[in-house]
């Protein structure tokens, strides 16, 4: 099993529809990340979280520590919006034995058609 | 926000050439820098952490002779694949992390390098 797990894998919307993305994970975190991975390759980050919610024009982020789940959420989604979102976690071990390294999840692929 | 270029964005070459890629932080100080490889359709693999002016630490598995990794200064990382074959013909990116302030910080991503090799 996979420390951390999105679902689901793919995801097809039609334009204006509201988009939720989950990930769940199994280890203790200290930050949990959204990215967002164009076609292209490029990554850009969305969100940074440890607790609660955040919230950046149509996307909104959750994250529930005692679930150990978060949530990635789209209003009105636009074709624009087609890409790659991969959730990442930053492991609560001592920098000593993890560093800043992230662990991902296997990414889920958002198609909106118009 | 903070920058990281990432060049060459695609390179195709014969087997055995050696091909270097940069990675820059352009309006930041990057003490740490990350060096991931992806292959289609799957989730970013992590082959080695540099930290500006010390030797990088790989992770198990990614051969330090194979990919060699300079971190020579605050800006600049790169990750040279020696005597490439087909069979690292992957997309590579880099990701920067500045020093100090708070623990928790974003990674700041570049582009990408899609190496092909023939």
């Amino acid at each position: 099993k996979n420390e951390v797990e999105q679902s689901p894998q793919n995801l097809t919307a039609q334009e204006g529809e509201f988009i939720t993305i989950n990930c769940s994970y199994s280890v203790g975190i200290s930050a949990l990340h959204w990215l967002q991975q164009h076609p292209g390759g490029g990554i850009v980050s969305l969100f940074m979280l440890s607790s609660g919610k955040k919230k950046h024009g149509r996307l909104i982020a959750t994250i529930n520590i005692q679930e150990k789940h978060s949530s990635l959420h789209i209003t009105a989604s636009h074709p624009r919006d087609s890409a790659v979102y991969i959730c990442a976690v930053k492991s609560s071990q001592s920098e000593e034995t993890s560093g800043s390294r992230l662990t991902f999840g296997e990414g889920t692929q958002l198609t909106v058609n118009p | 926000g903070a920058v990281v270029s990432q060049h060459p964005s695609r390179v195709i070459c014969k087997s055995g050439t050696s091909v270097k890629i940069e990675c820059r932080s352009l309006d930041f100080q990057a003490t740490t820098m990350f060096w991931y490889r992806q292959f289609p359709k799957q989730s970013l693999m992590l082959m080695a952490t540099s930290n500006e002016g010390s030797k990088a630490t790989y992770e198990q598995g990614v051969e330090k002779d194979k990919f060699l990794i300079n971190h020579a200064s605050l800006t600049l990382s790169t990750l040279t694949v020696t005597s490439a074959h087909p069979e690292d013909s992957s997309f590579y990116i880099c990701s920067a992390l500045t020093g100090g302030g708070p623990s928790n910080q974003p990674q700041h991503f570049g582009d990408g390098t899609r190496l092909s090799i023939l």
